[in-house]
């Protein structure tokens, strides 16, 4: 079946540091990939999203390319500030016709 | 567009006791699932919906738990006997079901703890 690894966190880091968060996949098919967010307290959020291979998602900053060679879907953002201190969910492949389980996620820190 | 809702938002109960939890999607999306998620972890997978029809369930879904969608619109979960490993957040989401790029929208979810 499809599945994810996704780097461990925390992951800590200053403010206006560039952030990468790695996540590679096993698939069949050309599924959908995602990143979502978990701000403290709050539900999980869809960051971003690509639906086909050379596909750039981008969303606040945040970019994630869909590489089918290196079947790989890192996030980026060139930046970081404080608020983007979340968990970062990369999910599993999605191919529209079944529910899969998402990795533990990374937790991001952002330092002032 | 309001968003994927979710009552309660918080539970505590009684170890033995059954609890029931809502969902109710965003409007129009065929697709309802729901995910429990413990500390620290990411949402696993419980059960999930095409309009009224449960399509799959995990194995992590005993025969204490029963979703239900009865008019393919809101869903409900119950845990009956509850144990103390029911503790968790549990999560709500809908999509449209449509096509193979289909995104899942979540609720805020409700966190149960059981004494």
């Amino acid at each position: 079946g499809n599945s994810v690894t996704q780097m461990e966190g925390p992951v800590t880091l200053s403010e206006e540091a560039f952030l990468t968060i790695n996540c590679t996949y096993t698939a069949t098919g050309y599924p959908s990939l995602f990143w979502y967010v978990q701000y403290p307290g709050e539900g999980l959020q869809l960051l971003l999203k690509a639906t086909k291979a050379d596909d750039k998602g981008s969303n606040k900053g945040f970019e994630a390319t869909y590489r089918k060679e290196t079947t790989s879907f890192h996030l980026e953002k060139g930046s970081v500030q404080v608020s983007d201190s979340a968990v970062y969910f990369c999910a599993p492949p999605w191919a529209g016709r079944r529910a899969l389980t998402f990795g533990s996620g990374t937790r991001l820190q952002v330092q002032p | 567009d309001t968003g994927v809702s979710q009552d309660p938002r918080h539970k505590i109960t009684k170890r033995g006791q059954n609890v029931t939890f809502r969902c109710d999607p965003i409007s129009e999306h065929n697709r309802l699932y729901w995910y429990r998620q413990t500390l620290g972890q990411g949402p696993e997978f419980l059960t999930y919906f095409q309009n009224e029809a449960q399509l799959e369930k995990s194995r992590l879904l005993s025969d204490r738990f029963s979703a239900e969608r009865p008019k393919g619109s809101f869903s409900t979960l119950e845990i009956q006997r509850t144990e103390q490993g029911d503790s968790a957040m549990y999560l709500c989401a809908s999509s449209l079901g449509r096509v193979h790029t289909d995104t899942q929208y979540f609720g805020p979810g409700t966190r149960l703890t059981v004494l």
